[in-house]
C-alpha cells in the first residue's frame, strides 16, 4: 500500500535552516517527489520537485539519497511568513497514484 | 486573472441537499482535478479528468459525481450530503496528465454540512 509520512508539525525561529522529511518507502524507478506549500484559507501551491539527488530553486532545496526511500524539503533561514503547512506528495506512476502526506505544519517564531 | 477559480468560496447546506461546486481554469491545461481536505487537513485526491475523460476515480461514493464538459472546467455534484462531506474541497490542473506535473490549486470550497 503506497504510503507517505512526515512529521505533524515542527517549531523554528526566523534566520534558522529548517528540515522537513518525508518518508516513501513504497517509491518507485520512476516516481517523483513535490512539495507544496499551503497557507491558511488557500490552495497548496508548488514549492520544489526532484526525483533523484539534490535540487535546489529560488526559495527550497530538495535532497533525495540513494535509495529514494526518504526525501527532504530544506527551507535556508526562514521568516515569519514560512509559517505553513508543508505537503510531500509523491506521484506513483504504477497506477497513476497520487500520494500526500499528511502534511507539516511549520511555525516559525521570531 | 486568477488561474483556477472555484464557485462558491463557502457552502452551508442541510443534510440529504443536492449541491455542486463549479471550476474553471485559464491556462490551457488538459488535466483536471478534485481533492478534499479534512478537517485535520489531510489532502486526498478524488477525481481527475484529462481532456474530459476520467482518468483517476477513487473510492469515493457514488454521491459524489464529476462533471467535465470541456477541458477548462471541472464541476462537482454531491447527492444526499451527509455530515461526514464537510470539509474543504480544492480542484487543481496540471499541464498534462502525469504524476510529476505540477499542479495548480484553486483557493478551495469550505463545505459545511449541518
Amino acid at each position: 500500500l503506497a504510503k507517505t509520512t512526515q512529521p505533524i508539525s515542527m517549531d523554528s525561529y526566523e534566520g534558522q535552516e529548517v528540515n522537513i522529511t518525508c518518508s516513501h518507502n513504497n517509491i518507485a524507478t520512476n516516481d517523483y517527489i513535490t512539495w507544496y506549500q499551503q497557507f491558511p484559507s488557500q490552495g497548496p501551491r508548488f514549492i520544489i520537485q526532484g526525483y533523484k539527488t539534490k535540487v535546489t530553486n529560488e526559495v527550497a532545496s530538495l535532497f533525495i539519497p540513494a535509495d529514494r526511500k526518504s526525501s527532504t524539503l530544506s527551507l535556508p533561514r526562514v521568516s515569519l511568513s514560512d509559517t505553513a503547512v508543508y505537503y510531500c506528495l509523491v506521484g506513483f506512476n504504477q497506477g497513476g497514484k497520487l500520494i500526500f502526506g499528511q502534511g507539516t505544519e511549520l511555525s516559525v517564531k521570531p | 486573472d486568477t488561474a483556477v477559480s472555484q464557485t462558491p468560496k463557502y457552502l452551508v447546506t442541510q443534510m440529504g441537499n443536492d449541491k455542486s461546486i463549479k471550476c474553471e481554469q485559464n491556462l490551457g491545461h488538459d488535466t483536471m482535478y478534485w481533492y478534499k481536505q479534512d478537517s485535520k487537513k489531510f489532502l486526498k485526491i478524488m477525481f481527475s479528468y484529462n481532456n474530459k475523460e476520467l482518468i483517476i476515480n477513487e473510492t469515493v461514493p457514488n454521491r459524489f459525481s464529476p462533471k467535465s464538459p470541456d477541458k477548462a472546467h471541472l464541476n462537482l455534484h454531491i447527492n444526499s450530503l451527509e455530515l461526514g462531506d464537510s470539509a474543504v474541497y480544492f480542484c487543481a490542473s496540471s499541464q498534462d496528465w502525469g504524476p510529476s506535473l505540477e499542479q495548480f490549486f484553486g483557493p478551495g470550497t469550505r463545505l459545511t454540512v449541518l
